[in-house]
């Protein structure tokens, strides 16, 4: 069964920067799985933040930046602010099927 | 503004099937991949299937296969997902999300919340 891993949860300062990876089971993350990031805050459905590796929507604000790092796939946020306290989660694409990372909890403190 | 709207929540019994709709508000309904994705409580994420922009082919993660059909009506702009032999696990959010081709995934729908119960 494929796996994508995220770190569980995370802890950054407001104005920071932090990295959030997603690695696959089957090796390393390349631009064919289409990796999407995610935003989930409690209660609310997820919102797209990136798609197909460091592509932003519309509404992504610009501290948030996508892009592949050692074999994984990555989200940064630079200056990082206490709005931006929430899970994460990648998806991946598997040839037919997708696959989502477990989450990452951002804890903005 | 596109939006996805589904139908409100559901109360199963063990061995039912349940049958939830999203319907896609504005434009381009047939140029999208609809997807279903599940959130148990407190867990993370995960993808249940897609059925793809024409309703000709459908894919589904190995854990739903046999148990879930996905079809979609064009002259409604509305996708369903039909999950049978329901159990306690099945107790989760239900999501739909749209996605072009490339992997760009954009919209998704207000969830709606199937509880599973005797």
């Amino acid at each position: 069964q494929t796996v994508a891993t995220q770190e569980p949860s995370l802890t950054v300062s407001p104005g920071g920067t932090v990295t959030l990876t997603c690695a696959s089971s089957t090796g390393a993350v390349t631009s064919g799985h289409y990796p999407n990031w995610f935003q989930q805050k409690p209660g609310q459905a997820p919102r797209a933040l990136i798609y197909s590796t460091n592509n932003k929507h519309s509404w992504t604000p610009a501290r948030f930046s996508g892009s592949l790092l050692g074999g994984k796939a990555a989200l940064t946020l630079s200056g990082v602010q206490p709005d931006d306290e929430a899970e994460y989660y990648c998806l991946l694409y598997y040839g037919g099927a997708w696959v989502f990372g477990g989450g990452t909890k951002l804890t903005v403190l | 503004q596109v939006q996805l709207v589904q139908s409100g929540a559901e109360v199963k019994k063990p061995g039912a099937s349940v049958k939830v709709s999203c319907k896609a508000s504005g434009n381009s309904f047939t140029s999208y991949n609809m997807h279903w994705v599940r959130q148990a409580p407190g867990q993370g994420l995960e993808w249940m299937g897609v059925i793809n922009s024409n309703g000709g082919t459908t894919g589904n993660a190995q854990t739903f296969q046999g148990r879930v059909t996905l079809t979609r009506d064009t002259s409604t702009s509305t996708v369903y997902m039909e999950l049978r032999s329901l159990r306690s696990e099945d107790t989760a959010v239900y999501y739909c999300a749209r996605q072009l081709s490339g992997g760009y995934f954009d919209c998704w729908g207000q969830g709606t919340l199937v509880t599973v119960s005797s």
